[in-house]
């Protein structure tokens, strides 16, 4: 399809157990974007990419989560050792180009579950 | 710490009610301020994306206004539909490349 697209959907984890997200942003986008959205909140910023380039990693929780985008296509989220408090949605999200008028468009979102 | 709020957390109308929901934002290094529809099991969606004091943007029954000086936005729906139930969130932008900040959202029911 021709929107952002996000795997898997649904993720359950066992407590400990390492995890990764995917985001496949439309063709040709140079802005890729992870948010964070816990239960009753709005979504929150965790990194950000330009081609290949991360920009900014700033909204990363800890040293658990981790994030590549190798080829300045595909970008995955990366998990290790999951904790309870990391369950939330997950949203990818890519633009066109930089420049805060620039429209971004957003995946369906991975909902991770850890038990 | 950049706060963007948005008021009211939730909202219950009837079919062809008009509504309006806001949403606050720092007034200082303003760059854009983004509103989206978010419907349950779907991806956010994109309705405006506002850059000017005093700007004014409409999509059908929905419309929103923009003043970057006291650093409030408006939403408003006019003779709300059923489908219009959803998340509206807005975002705000402080830099050309960066990331986007986003209030809580205001949940919207619209009983037929």
């Amino acid at each position: 399809g021709a929107g952002v697209s996000q795997s898997p959907r649904y993720k359950v984890a066992k407590r400990g157990q390492d995890v990764a997200l995917r985001c496949d942003p439309i063709s040709g986008h140079v802005s890729l974007f992870w948010y964070q959205q816990a239960l009753g909140q709005g979504p929150e910023f965790l990194t950000y990419f330009q081609n290949e380039a991360q920009l900014d990693k700033s909204g990363l929780p800890s040293d658990r989560f981790f994030a590549e985008r190798p080829e300045g296509s595909v970008s995955t989220l990366k998990i290790q050792r999951t904790q309870q408090e990391d369950s939330a949605v997950y949203l990818c999200a890519s633009s066109l180009r930089t420049g805060g008028d620039t429209e971004a468009f957003f995946g369906q979102g991975t909902r991770l579950t850890v038990v | 710490i950049l706060n963007v709020e948005q008021s009211p957390q939730s909202l219950h109308v009837q079919e062809g009610d008009s509504t309006n929901f806001t949403c606050s934002f720092p007034s200082s290094n303003f760059y854009a301020l983004h509103w989206y529809r978010w419907e349950t099991a779907k991806s956010p969606e994109a309705l405006f994306v506002m850059t000017l004091n005093g700007d004014e943007k409409k999509k059908g029954r929905i419309s929103a206004t923009l003043n970057t000086k006291e650093g409030y936005s408006y939403l408003y729906i006019k003779g709300s539909q059923p489908e219009d139930s959803a998340t509206y969130l807005c975002a705000f932008r402080y830099n050309q490349g960066g990331k986007l900040i986003f209030g809580q959202g205001t949940e919207l029911s619209v009983k037929p």
